[in-house]
């Protein structure tokens, strides 16, 4: 089966730092992604981990722990712009599928 | 603009309806693929082309769903027989050959079924 896990909705402050956790459960794994869902938008590609360890793009972060199938999204210096939703999303073997979780919906306030 | 474009934007129609959506990917990218949409949700993965082959079809798809990609460029996902839970956002996304290419998504088609 797969499963992909990550809270609802997170509150932040302008200014902040923001880490948005993802658990997943998938029956074959090539890579995680984080995408940026602005309200009424197309989804935006944020980062993608297939190895153990975080890559750090600006502002933004993203770790990876395969063996606990575990990731999280840091956005440092939070702006007013950065809220949207956040889908973490797994790349299954072989079949290029990409699986997206619920998202988070990240509200920045002043 | 050279990124990927869907058509209808926004589609109201009655329930028992058909309704046809149109997809035009990036031009060189060889991988398609539709997604459903609803409020709060992720995208729901529908089916995936490699060219013009649909590689892959939801189990959760009826078979009122038919998608396809016939000289490997643009694709259409057709509904028959609508229904009201059909009402959803379908994107369209395109990526290149590459297993770990990102998705690039078109702006959707916004369905409501009356």
């Amino acid at each position: 089966g797969q499963n992909i896990d990550q809270p609802t909705e997170m509150t932040a402050t302008e200014g902040a730092i923001v880490q948005i956790n993802c658990t997943y459960q998938t029956s074959g794994f090539n890579g995680l992604f984080w995408y940026q869902q602005h309200a009424g938008e197309a989804p935006t590609f944020l980062s993608y981990n297939v190895l153990d360890g975080l890559e750090e793009k600006g502002r933004f972060s993203s770790f990876l722990s395969r063996s606990k199938g575990y990731s999280y999204l840091l956005l440092k210096e939070l702006q007013m712009k950065d809220s949207a939703s956040y889908l973490c999303a797994v790349l299954n073997t072989g079949g290029f599928k990409t699986i997206f979780g619920a998202g988070t919906r990240l509200f920045v306030k002043a | 603009d050279t990124g990927v474009s869907q058509d209808p934007r926004h589609k109201i129609t009655k329930r028992g309806q058909n309704v046809t959506f149109r997809c035009d990917p990036i031009s060189e990218h060889n991988r398609l693929y539709w997604y459903r949409q609803t409020l709060g949700q992720g995208p729901e993965f529908l089916t995936y082309f490699q060219n013009e082959a649909q590689l892959e079809k939801s189990r959760l798809l009826s078979d009122r769903f038919s998608a396809e990609r016939p000289k490997g460029s643009f694709s259409t996902l057709e509904i028959q027989r609508t229904e009201q839970g059909d009402s959803a956002m379908y994107l369209c996304a395109s990526a290149s050959g590459q297993a770990t290419g990102e998705l690039f998504f078109g702006e959707g088609s916004r369905l409501t079924v009356l």
